[in-house]
């Protein structure tokens, strides 16, 4: 089952904030987050691991919390490079090796 | 250039008719998925392989085959294909799991299908 992710689309001025969440109803054993532009591949943003830890990449942030099998992605002071799709992808274990599973996407546009 | 190589990049079909879609990396990875992505739905795990000879159904399997014969490559196969099958393929790779920069999934530059 692909996680949910919410919501499904934004449009932001340029410098204000957004908050994108993830949720998943199986166990983690990480999330990731990717970044897509249109016509081209996603591009990797950041990796958690279960342990309810934070992660930081510029003005980008994740958080992870392992009980309520939930990730948020924060982007503060929004530029117009950050428009784009943004998937999350839930990684669980299974016999069969670890399953990566991505999200509908949120849409995210940012203005001047 | 390291990276992950998918071929074609696009490709009409007519109903019924087969093809292959080829995914190779250089990097030595373990893991490759196949995912498809349509307007509204992401990328959906169509079928993923967890090292050589290796291959795991993800969540959209029915009317796909997949072989890993060789590390280096990953093939997606349709042998009927359908119209709902319309859509654009990324391949991905990565080394294997756990928390470190080497397991960052790269994703080749994406397959476009037109069944009619």
């Amino acid at each position: 089952q692909q996680p949910v992710q919410s919501p499904q689309a934004v449009i932001l001025r340029e410098g204000e904030d957004a908050v994108i969440n993830c949720s998943s109803s199986k166990a983690l054993y990480s999330v990731h987050w990717y970044r897509q532009k249109h016509g081209e591949a996603p591009v990797f943003l950041m990796i958690l691991l279960k342990g309810g830890e934070q992660k930081g990449h510029d003005k980008i942030s994740a958080s992870f919390n392992e009980k309520k099998q939930q990730s948020s992605l924060y982007l503060t002071a929004s530029q117009l490079s950050y428009s784009g799709t943004y998937f999350c992808g839930t990684e669980i274990l299974t016999g069969g090796g670890n399953k990566l599973t991505f999200g509908t996407g949120t849409q995210l546009k940012v203005e001047l | 250039n390291a990276g992950v190589t998918q071929t074609p990049k696009f490709r009409v079909l007519k109903t019924g008719q087969s093809m292959t879609l080829l995914c190779a990396q250089d990097m030595n990875h373990e893991y490759m998925y196949w995912y498809r992505q349509d307007p509204g739905m992401g990328l959906r795990l169509i079928h993923y392989s967890v090292g050589e000879g290796t291959t795991a159904k993800g969540e959209v399997p029915d009317g796909y085959n997949v072989s890993r014969l060789k590390k280096q490559n990953f093939l997606l196969g349709l042998e009927s294909a359908a119209p709902s099958q319309t859509s654009v393929y990324f391949c991905a790779s990565r080394t294997g799991t756990g928390y470190s920069g080497a397991n960052v999934l790269t994703f080749g530059a994406g397959s476009r299908l037109t069944v009619l």
